[in-house]
């Protein structure tokens, strides 16, 4: 696949407090994106970038923030976490236009 | 029309068997589409790509129907290590929404022995 990573794999923390998702890529894709998937609902796009330091909204973005200092990382934040950002949260990259995406392993996150 | 329909299914088929998926979606402009398979808290994975009528690899062939816009995928000889959920993914718009894609819900296939 495209060699990418996310730290932590799983988290449990309480609600109101900051939580930071990290993805980290060897491939030198472009573009990544952040998703999370919920039983129901499948996937959905909470941001995406399309270069260093250009990001945008995605479908449910409200209470995230990213950030892409450089090409092989892209950080999550949940600046006050709620239980309902009780997730699978998975980050991909792709090439561009037309071109499939790759996954990372995904992070389990639980907000108490 | 969603934008990108699934048969969640489950499908429930023995070893052996041939299976066929579709998925519908209401981006006329597409050029390109995917499947993905996913285990069970898993990522998921791209199994095929798809850019004009059709692709085929192996026991799997994806069909793309441009008038009807649907994709299908067909699974020959069915094994047990197919039971999985199949996503498929259409790109989401035109112009920047087109580095996007957009994910079915996924269909469930179960194959048993």
């Amino acid at each position: 696949d495209a060699g990418i990573t996310q730290s932590p794999r799983h988290k449990v923390t309480e609600t109101g407090t900051p939580v930071t998702l990290r993805c980290h890529q060897t491939e030198n894709h472009r573009y990544m994106y952040w998703y999370r998937q919920d039983p129901g609902h499948g996937l959905r796009l909470i941001h995406y970038s399309y270069g260093v330091k250009d990001t945008d909204k995605g479908e449910v973005s409200d209470g995230y923030s990213v950030s892409r200092s450089k090409t092989e990382d892209f950080l999550l934040t949940l600046e006050s976490a709620t239980s309902s950002q009780t997730s699978v949260y998975f980050c991909a990259t792709g090439q561009g236009l037309g071109q499939p995406q790759h996954f990372g392993d995904g992070t389990r996150l639980s907000i108490l | 029309r969603k934008e990108v329909e699934q048969d969640p299914g489950p499908f429930n088929v023995p070893e052996g068997a041939t299976v066929a998926f579709n998925c519908t979606y209401s981006n006329s402009a597409s050029q390109s589409f995917f499947w993905y398979r996913q285990d069970c808290r898993k990522e998921p994975k791209l199994l095929m790509s798809v850019y004009s009528s059709g692709n085929e690899d192996g026991r799997f062939t994806a069909q793309l129907n441009r008038a009807s816009q649907y994709i299908s995928l067909l699974i020959r000889d069915s094994k047990l290590s197919d039971s999985a959920t199949y996503l498929c993914a259409v790109p989401a718009g035109s112009g920047a929404g087109s580095y996007q894609l957009t994910f079915g819900k996924g269909t469930k296939l179960s194959v048993i022995p």
